[in-house]
């Protein structure tokens, strides 16, 4: 039984440039989120898909970020124009969706740092 | 609205016990707690809906207190491996992304 994965593990970019990351959830998940996590604070949701649609984006999420899951199965996160404020943990959870539950079980995430 | 976590950390002997508290502005449908270590991704431990009840495995128990919007962690006789930084998520509704506290840091001293 597998858990989420995340790829790449670490990414280290220069200011500017684009970047993406994957996730892959529990194969009978079909709840997929996106959360971000800086140094010294719990981790902050960024958006959420059911199945391949895309059902809830948070504030945070600025038109710089833009998430997929086009085939309801792995998702990914790409940011276009880094920024130094981008740095962080990106994480990824999935979860069932029966039995009126949210359960989210989190993947090991993507370290950013942005040069 | 951030649920507000206390305390803000714990130093405990092995074997102690300890209680964290998650409180919350809105009405809540759902309490989940996690633990993460240094550099790794947060661990689910359980899940507590709407109702009031309790929860729990092996000395690890929750409870969930709808109308005062409380949860409370009950971690007893604490093990050295217990020690991390507790989060708790809200969610109030059945599919919404969580919103997490600030954490508690848990040390366990041998």
């Amino acid at each position: 039984d597998t858990g989420v994965s995340q790829d790449p593990r670490h990414k280290i970019t220069k200011r500017g440039q684009n970047v993406t990351f994957r996730c892959d959830p529990i194969s009978e998940h079909n709840r997929l989120y996106w959360y971000r996590q800086t140094l010294g604070q719990g981790p902050e949701f960024l958006t959420y898909f059911q199945n391949e649609a895309q059902l809830e984006k948070s504030r945070l999420l600025s038109d710089r970020f833009s998430a997929e899951r086009p085939k309801g199965s792995f998702s990914t996160l790409e940011i276009q124009r880094t920024e130094q404020g981008d740095s962080a943990m990106y994480l990824c959870a999935s979860g069932p969706s029966w039995g009126g539950i949210n359960t989210q079980y989190f993947g090991p995430g993507t370290r950013l740092t942005v040069l | 609205q951030q649920p507000v976590q206390s305390p803000q950390a714990v130093i405990l002997r092995e074997g102690e016990d300890a209680v964290i508290n998650c409180s919350s502005s809105k009405a809540l449908y759902s309490v989940h707690w996690y633990r993460q270590k240094h550099g790794e991704a947060p661990v689910f431990l359980m899940i507590l809906l709407k109702g009031g009840e309790q929860k729990g495995h092996d000395k690890i128990s929750a409870s969930f207190n709808e109308k005062k919007q409380q949860s409370s962690l009950y971690l007893t006789a604490s093990q050295l491996s217990y020690s991390g930084t507790y989060f708790c998520g809200t969610a109030g509704g059945g599919a919404d992304g969580l919103t997490f506290g600030k954490g508690t840091h848990l040390i366990i001293q041998p």
